[in-house]
């Protein structure tokens, strides 16, 4: 079975500091990595996707993520901190070997970032 | 250039009503793609429609129908409302229906079953 865990609930850091927030997956085959944020009563916004090919993936807003086939993980990261990156993050997979578009969502990361 | 918009922003129903929300793609975009967000969870994927027909179909009980109109719009359709069908419903439209391509989300609907 496929699954995604974002193994915090909350991450913490101040402005400036470099942040990053945790995605493991499990799947049988080849992984598609989403990550998307969320921002209060609104929809999800598109950061970066790993389809294939370098597995540093840069993305919106300085966002870039690392794909570690090894370690099953896709971690979100980004060198410099705003106090705008709070918001509900979420990682996503999807099986290469399966059709159609479901994507498997992680329980989401409460980014605090504080000034 | 629109991006996907979905209708009502928010709604409330009793037990047993019937309800239907609506979803236009992002301009370009033919693949509607629709999920149900509870509190403090992740989305989940109900189903998704491609050239007017259903796809693909999440763990989603037979309450739940949708359909895809010509010009690529969609609507999802929940019979027989139960209070733990409360919930942000998100559509996202993509390009194609393979899953490489990146979905776009709308703001949600809203949904409050009492």
């Amino acid at each position: 079975a496929q699954s995604v865990a974002q193994p915090e609930d909350q991450v913490n850091v101040a402005e400036g500091n470099p942040l990053t927030v945790k995605c493991t997956y499990s799947v049988s085959g080849n992984p598609y990595l989403f990550w998307y944020v969320q921002y209060p009563n609104r929809g999800l916004q598109f950061l970066l996707k790993y389809i294939t090919g370098d597995n540093l993936v840069k993305g919106s807003y300085g966002f870039e993520a690392e794909f570690n086939k090894s370690q099953t993980s896709f971690h979100l990261k980004k060198p410099s901190a705003l106090v705008s990156d709070s918001a509900l993050y979420f990682c996503a997979l999807k099986a290469a070997n399966q059709a159609g578009t479901a994507l498997i969502f992680g329980k989401g990361t409460t980014l605090s970032v504080s000034s | 250039d629109a991006g996907v918009t979905q209708s009502p922003t928010h709604l409330i129903k009793t037990r047993g009503q019937q309800v239907t929300l609506r979803c236009s793609p992002k301009s370009g975009h033919d693949t509607v793609s629709w999920y149900q967000q509870a509190l403090g969870q992740g989305p989940q994927f109900i189903f998704q429609y491609y050239e007017e027909e259903e796809r693909q179909r999440g763990n989603f009980p037979d309450r739940f129908s949708g359909h895809q109109f010509p010009n690529y719009s969609s609507e999802l359709n929940v019979n027989a409302l139960l209070l733990g069908d409360s919930a942000l419903y998100l559509c996202a439209s993509s390009l194609g229906g393979r899953g490489t391509e990146t979905q776009y989300f709308g703001p949600g609907t809203r949904l409050l079953v009492l």
